[in-house]
């Protein structure tokens, strides 16, 4: 009930093209679903966060869908760039408590030029 | 704003030997800090998480006695890897938490710790 399911494991986009990262939870105590970029040898730097109340939220390039009925959400990259090669993790949290990050399993993306 | 420093970068040990790992919160304090290990090509696994002036909690399978955490100031914590072995050759990355909003982690650009 603790797991964050991610998937792809890895995608291969074409420049300019849409990045779609989907991620399920079971767990409906969750409350906070932030995405996070990492580069190799670097440590994740956070992208974009979203809570149950809101179903999207855009931040530039980057938007998070939420469908809380079928507790999902989802990282849509749009205008895909060769810079945004990275691995993405998915990541929920619970208000209350420590609350530490229950992260997925990481995507990694590689957008050719 | 919301910077987090580790220090070293990048450390080689022998077997056997201790190693230290600062994490630092430059702008903020931190009421929480999580230490994090990473194998290549996998997720962050979540050690353990400290809170200023308490005992750290340990996540289920990891050695406290390996790994001491010590959570000194609102700024630092540390982590030290206690008689390290090969198998302790990991990526170790730390993050801090804002009292509000409490569930935003700022990261650490991580270290690299390989153990001859």
């Amino acid at each position: 009930q603790q797991q964050v399911k991610q998937s792809p494991q890895s995608l291969i986009v074409q420049k300019g093209g849409i990045s779609i990262i989907n991620c399920a939870y079971e767990n409906t105590a969750f409350d906070y679903f932030p995405w996070y970029q990492q580069f190799p040898g670097k440590g994740p730097a956070l992208l974009i966060a979203i809570r149950p109340d809101v179903s999207e939220k855009k931040e530039g390039r980057f938007t998070i869908s939420f469908n809380k009925s079928a507790k999902q959400f989802s990282l849509h990259i749009m205008d895909s760039q060769p810079g945004d090669s990275a691995t993405y993790f998915c990541a929920a949290s619970m208000g209350s408590g420590t609350y530490k990050y229950i992260f997925g399993t990481g995507t990694r993306l590689k957008v050719l030029a | 704003g919301a910077v987090v420093s580790q220090h070293p970068s990048r450390v080689i040990c022998k077997s056997g030997t201790s190693v230290k790992i600062e994490c630092r919160s430059l702008d903020f304090q931190a009421t929480t800090m999580f230490w994090y290990r990473q194998f290549p090509k996998q997720s962050l696994m979540l050690m353990a998480t400290s809170n200023e002036g308490s005992k750290a909690t340990y996540e289920q399978g990891v050695e406290k006695d390996k790994f001491l955490i010590n959570h000194a100031s609102l700024t630092l914590s540390t982590l030290t890897v206690t008689s390290a072995h090969p198998e302790d050759s990991s990526f170790y990355i730390c993050s801090a938490s804002l009292v509000l909003p409490p569930n935003e982690q700022f990261f650490g650009p991580g270290t690299r710790l390989t153990v001859l």
